[in-house]
């Protein structure tokens, strides 16, 4: 069976610093990775997936991530944080097409003036 | 129309009371989910429809009953609650078959008393 580890529950940072959260995943066959935000008291939004093809893969608000096989990991990056980027961040893994979305603990990103 | 839309937004709830939540979805997905999220944990699954029919439910009490009256309408119906399901209900869809990435409503805040 998948599972996702995010390895920071909180990170803290200020605006206009880059930011890196972490995510590795365990699985033994070919998986499908997501990134999705979640401000307070709203739902889920899908901010980054990788399916196939290229292994970095860009959103339209500045974020980025980078699948690395040989690593397990799909960590998310932005080169300059908001303060309206201050949300919950969780990763999650498909496998095959089975439905099932298997999610991280999440990382609480806040960013500070 | 890229929306997932919920209702009602927030409901609160006796243990002897039957009440419905309600999804919808006009971007012609043939996958509905419903998720339980409570604070500060991911979200986890409790069932998944595909082309209007169940095909899972992750061993959720009977007191929660799915229902897909189309393609585009996805119902819980909610009878003789617990105060530990009171949470943030999500509900989801997909493409299906050839779609992967999920894509969530803004959530229903139930409170069981």
């Amino acid at each position: 069976a998948q599972s996702v580890t995010q390895l920071d529950s909180q990170v803290p940072v200020f605006e206009e610093a880059p930011v890196e959260l972490r995510c590795n995943y365990s699985s033994s066959v070919s998986v499908y990775l997501f990134w999705y935000v979640q401000y307070p008291n709203q739902g889920l939004q899908l901010l980054l997936k990788y399916l196939s093809g290229s292994t970095l893969v860009e959103s339209i608000n500045g974020f980025e991530a980078e699948f690395n096989k040989s690593q397990t990991s799909f960590h998310l990056r932005k080169p300059s944080v908001h303060i309206s980027d201050t949300a919950e961040y969780f990763c999650a893994v498909m496998v095959g097409s089975n439905y099932k979305l298997t999610f991280g603990k999440g990382t609480l990103l806040t960013v500070n003036p | 129309d890229t929306e997932v839309t919920q209702t009602p937004k927030h409901l609160v709830m006796g243990m002897t009371n039957k009440k419905s939540l309600k999804c919808e979805q006009h971007m012609g997905h043939r996958a509905m989910y419903w998720y339980k999220q409570k604070a500060k944990k991911p979200p986890e699954l409790m069932f998944v429809y595909s082309y209007e029919k169940l095909s899972i439910n992750e061993s959720v009490p009977s007191r929660f009953s799915p229902e897909c009256p189309n393609s585009s309408l996805l119902n819980l119906h909610l009878h003789a609650l617990q105060p530990e399901d009171s949470a943030l209900y999500l509900c989801a869809s997909s493409q299906g078959d050839r779609g992967r990435e999920q894509y969530f409503g803004p959530g229903t805040r139930l409170t069981v008393t």
